[in-house]
């Protein structure tokens, strides 16, 4: 069936360096795209989305990339602060109103 | 403003007791969806609202699983004969459509034990 995969499960980022997390999607018919924070006893909090007619959004200190080509899906953090240490899922929406989520990257910031 | 709230936070239970776990929704949000989260895992879709009633229940993992929402705004999953696998983070969102986009504000979800 259609999955949305992560790279890589854990990511370790100096304070105040940035950080890239990687997202891999198999479901070329999804349109849209959304990174979600989520810390600990707490639910996933939206961070930035990004539709398929789009390769590049910015918000505050954060980046996402789209790549249509080879189905991947990037989110970029500058200046990383300790408030950033969470895990990180991201998620695609076909159309259907369900989100699908990935297993999630945990990234830890070293103070 | 208040977001999506749920109750209980925690919920222990015995394998094969009755739970109801309780959604409120963002005042307003026509869209209402239940996530369940294993650990270690992401959100996986059970059933989503669009108004009062069930647009789509297709994650629902088999027929001990029921949810409601009779008035549009609160729901209701109600899980019966529980079983140790149903134990989870049951998640909830809602969300107000506008042009096809579909922002899915998440609560913090109830901690559901089964032992």
């Amino acid at each position: 069936g259609e999955s949305v995969g992560l790279h890589l499960p854990t990511l370790s980022v100096q304070e105040g360096d940035n950080s890239i997390i990687n997202c891999a999607y198999s479901n070329s018919a999804s349109d849209y795209f959304i990174w979600y924070k989520q810390e600990s006893g707490k639910g996933p909090q939206f961070i930035i989305d990004i539709r398929s007619n789009m390769d590049k959004r910015q918000g505050q200190r954060v980046t996402v990339l789209l790549n249509k080509t080879v189905k991947h899906l990037s989110l970029q953090i500058a200046a990383t602060q300790p408030g950033d240490s969470a895990v990180y899922f991201c998620a695609e929406n076909s159309g259907n109103e369900k989100l699908t989520f990935g297993t999630g990257t945990r990234l830890t910031i070293i103070p | 403003g208040a977001g999506v709230s749920q109750t209980p936070s925690n919920k222990v239970t015995e394998k094969g007791k009755y739970v109801e776990l309780r959604c409120d929704p963002i005042s307003g949000h026509t869209a209402l969806y239940w996530y369940r989260q294993s650990l270690g895992q992401g959100p996986e879709f059970l059933i989503y609202f669009q108004g009062t009633g069930a647009a789509d229940d297709s994650g629902l993992p088999n027929d001990r699983f029921f949810a409601v929402r009779p008035e549009g705004s609160v729901s209701t999953l109600k899980i019966q004969r529980t079983e140790r696998g149903d134990s989870a983070v049951y998640l909830c969102a809602s969300s107000f459509h506008r042009g096809g986009i579909n922002e899915q504000f998440f609560g913090p979800g109830t901690r559901l034990t089964v032992l």
